[in-house]
């Protein structure tokens, strides 16, 4: 069954480091997704690509994070530098389409902990 | 505008009956419900569209009711296997881009 894979699994970074997390969403699919979530809430969409195009990045910090995905294909999310606030779980999600009636697939999730 | 969903948790014999609700403050379009087990990936389970019918996932329905921007999620005799943090994730209606906004969740623990 295909999945969206995510890597690390877990990351512990010092605060002020530079930290990446990497996607590769299920083939075929053109949307992809990243989300923060902090223990007991919902996922907060970060940002979100049709393609290689970036259609929404409203709630990215944009002053330490960025994210690519140059082919259209996989995705890396980055953050430099790091703050002990940054402390969440990533997820990745992809849909076969951005129209609203697709259901996402979740990765894993990337656990990241800022020390 | 983050949904709000209620109850915050809810604690269950197997077998018993729950509700859980979505309700939203702009118009929606479409309503997504998904469940995420401890350490897990949130899992999809169904989707609610205007206009669109009940939907249903084995003994797990749900409803929207789009003049009162609400959703909600009926699990009925419930399973121990239905443990878990459930969201409900909204889109509003005349966007151009589908954008999933999340609740804080409901978080069910199903006893035997």
């Amino acid at each position: 069954e295909a999945e969206v894979a995510q890597s690390p699994r877990y990351k512990i970074t010092e605060k002020s480091q530079a930290v990446a997390f990497w996607c590769d969403p299920i083939s075929g699919h053109a949307t992809l997704y990243w989300y923060r979530q902090i223990l007991g809430q919902g996922p907060e969409l970060l940002v979100q690509f049709q393609d290689e195009s970036v259609v929404d990045d409203s709630q990215l910090p944009k002053d330490r994070f960025s994210a690519e995905r140059l082919k259209g294909v996989d995705s890396t999310l980055k953050i430099q530098p790091a703050e002990l606030g940054d402390s969440a779980m990533y997820l990745c999600a992809s849909s076969f389409t951005g129209t609203g009636t697709a259901e996402a697939f979740f990765g894993q999730g990337t656990r990241l902990t800022v020390v | 505008q983050q949904p709000v969903q209620s109850p915050q948790a809810v604690i269950l014999r197997e077998g018993e009956d729950a509700v859980i609700n979505c309700s939203s403050s702009k118009a929606l379009y479409s309503v997504h419900w998904y469940r995420q087990k401890h350490g897990e990936a949130p899992v999809f389970l169904m989707i609610l569209l205007k206009g669109g019918e009940q939907m249903r996932h084995e003994k797990i329905s749900a409803s929207f009711n789009e003049k009162k921007q609400q959703s909600s999620l009926y699990l009925t005799a419930s399973q121990l296997s239905y443990s878990g943090t459930y969201f409900c994730g909204t889109e509003g209606a005349g966007g151009s881009n589908y954008k999933l906004t999340f609740g804080k969740g409901t978080l069910l623990t199903v006893n035997p």
